[in-house]
């Protein structure tokens, strides 16, 4: 089993840049997450998907973020534009059937820094 | 407004003593709680978790308690080992799978 995979490991750009991250879940998982970490405010969700259907992105900080999940098996996050305080690390999560008792499974993340 | 509070950023125990990490939550509502550690580089990997009719599960050397009435729970290590040094993080569930995690705590374990 290849765990969730997310690329890249290090991304580093410019204010104003276009940024897309990408994750590929655990094969037959049907949920997929989004997380953000800052030193403040540790773990965010961003937004979650069921069955590659968008279910609550009511942590998406701004419009400048978008997420989307063509098929099972590949998710991207994109920041356009984007700014020096989206500076912090990205993580995919996904988990089988989405129960109260199942654990995540989190990828190794993106390290995204915009100067 | 963060639900779930860890209040301590950072804590640093000797090997072989117990390491105790403390987390708050304010939505009553919450059912299932979860502990997951980070490694540098790594993602987050589930450690622990215990259900609100429970108010203790212990796994190994880990064992997690839950106060309900306080809002509280913690995460004892016993004993502490130099590989335990890692960030921890608190998170609780709904009646859902919206996973809500708190900042995290860095544990130091001292040879």
């Amino acid at each position: 089993d290849a765990g969730v995979i997310q690329s890249p490991r290090h991304e580093v750009t410019e204010m104003g840049q276009e940024v897309t991250l990408r994750c590929k879940p655990i094969s037959g998982h049907d949920y997929l997450f989004w997380y953000r970490q800052t030193m403040m405010r540790g773990l965010e969700l961003l937004i979650y998907f069921n069955n590659n259907v968008p279910i609550d992105d009511s942590g998406m900080p701004e419009d400048r973020f978008s997420a989307k999940m063509p098929n099972a098996s590949f998710s991207t996050l994109k920041i356009q534009p984007s700014e020096p305080r989206d500076s912090a690390v990205y993580f995919c999560a996904s988990s089988p059937t989405g129960q109260l008792n199942e654990k995540l499974f989190f990828g190794s993340g993106t390290q995204l820094s915009v100067l | 407004d963060q639900q779930v509070k860890q209040n301590s950023p950072s804590l640093s125990v000797q090997e072989g003593r117990i390491s105790i990490l403390n987390c708050d939550y304010t939505n009553s509502m919450f059912d299932y709680f979860l502990w997951y550690k980070k490694y540098p580089a790594e993602g987050p990997t589930f450690l622990i978790s215990i259900s609100s009719i429970k108010d203790k599960n212990e796994d190994g050397r880990f064992t997690v308690f839950l106060n309900k009435s306080a809002k509280h729970l913690s995460l004892h290590i016993v004993p502490s080992q130099p590989g335990d040094s890692a960030v921890y993080f608190c998170a609780a569930r709904a009646g859902g799978f919206k996973t809500i995690f708190g900042a995290g705590t860095r544990l130091f374990v001292k040879a």
